[in-house]
């Protein structure tokens, strides 16, 4: 069974600094992995969707990059903002549409 | 616009008071889910369905049903809520056709059983 983690489970960084946030998952038969972004109280907006075929995807300041054979997907941000403050979740969606979620990192971008 | 849609967005309802959610989604899309978000225990699969009148269970369906009756349509129903189905719920869909396979959610119904 397809189990996610990410790491850290929450970050505080000062405004402007470069940052990585890590995902991992257990079962490399996935379909594709995507990065979400959650807001307190409100739903996911999807940032980034990585293909299998795919090692990386990029959005503005964001990058995603995906491994498959060691089980992993990064998150960089680029020159972080306050608005950047939230809670990052990555899915993986394994054949058969079953996505499975992180428990998601959160992270504060301080002034 | 592309969007998922869920009614209400806001609920305090009573133990025993059968409620349905409803879900909607204008992107023709085969693939439906509900998620119930708890803090501490992340997002957990209700139920899913891959296309009309095909559901299956996910990782936590008790106390929960779904119908599948138009693609565009998912309701969550409660039969009979009770205070641990005090949550905030979500509604996705998914192309299950081409190589996207990205996941749509909809903004949200938080629910208070008393």
């Amino acid at each position: 069974k397809q189990e996610v983690t990410q790491i850290p489970a929450a970050l505080s960084v000062p405004e402007g600094e470069n940052l990585v946030l890590n995902c991992s998952f257990t079962d490399s038969a996935i379909y594709n992995l995507q990065w979400f972004r959650q807001d307190p109280g409100k739903g996911l907006t999807s940032l980034l969707l990585i293909q299998s075929s795919q090692r990386e995807q990029t959005s503005g300041r964001l990058n995603a990059s995906l491994d498959k054979s060691s089980g992993r997907s990064t998150l960089y941000i680029a020159a972080s903002q306050p608005g950047d403050s939230a809670t990052y979740l990555c899915a993986a969606n394994n054949y058969g549409q079953n996505f499975v979620f992180g428990p998601g990192t959160r992270l504060s971008v301080l002034p | 616009e592309a969007q998922v849609t869920q009614n209400p967005r806001y609920l305090i309802t009573v133990t025993g008071k059968k409620l349905t959610v409803t879900c909607s989604q204008n992107m023709n899309h085969e693939y439906m889910s509900w998620y119930r978000q708890d803090p501490g225990l992340g997002l957990r699969q209700i139920y899913y369905s891959m296309n009309v009148e095909v559901t299956d269970k996910g990782d936590v369906p008790e106390g929960y049903k779904v119908s599948r009756k138009e693609k565009r349509n998912f309701p969550l129903i409660l039969e009979s809520p009770s205070p641990n189905q005090t949550s905030l719920y979500f509604c996705a869909s998914s192309s299950t056709g081409g190589v996207t396979g990205e996941l749509f959610f909809g903004e949200g119904s938080r629910l208070t059983v008393l």
